[in-house]
């Protein structure tokens, strides 16, 4: 299977700050990673697809970088709506797998 | 109103059987895949079964092969997760997500709890 690790497992950071969230794969997955946000008893929200695309009505402070084994969720000024837990997720292999999951929350 | 309702969830005994479903409404589902996710108590999301549109090509996790079998009904818009041999580690909140283009879940239920205890 597909290891998906992401750092930190944890954040705090304040309203307005830039926040970025690493996912390494264990193998190469070209772009097929995507990032998904979920608030506590509410299901996974898909922010950004293959790599870099931004899902239709989601934010543009959302942006996402990195191909191969390497990439990157950036929120450019983080806003109280976004104080959340982040996950990534390969769709290279059919057994599709998530990261461990990064929560930020307010410093 | 577009969305999954996932139903079916409850308590069960170790070594026990539930089955889930989940209803789509408001959004094609007969031409995608779809997937279970789970997520157990104050943990991360966890993959654990796909099944493509014509229920041709199945995968599961290691950890519930043997024991849980995933469906679809297209004519009803409906999949299902047949889950057996259940144990304390198979609780979760279980939800199910449509898997569009480059296999991105865009539609996710809004879960529903499974509690294996004796």
């Amino acid at each position: 299977d597909i290891q998906m690790t992401q750092s930190p497992s944890s954040l705090s950071a304040s309203v307005g700050d830039r926040v970025t969230i690493t996912c390494r794969a264990s193998q190469n997955i070209i772009t097929y990673l995507h990032w998904y946000q979920q608030k506590p008893g509410k299901a996974p929200k898909l922010l950004i697809y293959a790599a870099s695309n931004l899902q239709t009505g989601v934010p543009s402070r959302f942006s996402g970088s990195g191909s191969g084994t390497q990439f990157t969720l950036t929120i450019s000024s983080l806003q109280p709506e976004d104080f959340a837990t982040y996950y990534c997720q390969q769709s290279y292999s059919p057994l599709r797998t998530f990261g461990q999951g990064t929560r930020v929350e307010v410093k | 109103e577009v969305q999954l309702v996932e139903s079916g969830g409850g308590l069960v005994k170790p070594g026990g059987s539930l089955r889930l479903s989940c209803a789509a409404s408001g959004i094609p589902v007969n031409d995608y895949s779809m997937n279970w996710v789970r997520q157990a108590p104050g943990k991360g999301l966890e993959w654990i079964a796909s099944i493509s549109s014509g229920s041709t090509v199945i995968y599961y996790a290691d950890s519930v092969k043997g024991r849980f079998t995933i469906s679809r009904d297209n004519a009803r818009n409906s999949l299902s997760l047949q889950m057996n041999s259940l144990r304390v580690e198979d609780t979760a909140v279980y939800y199910c997500a449509r898997e569009i283009a480059v296999s991105r879940s865009d539609y996710w239920g809004q879960g529903t709890l499974v509690t294996v205890s004796s």
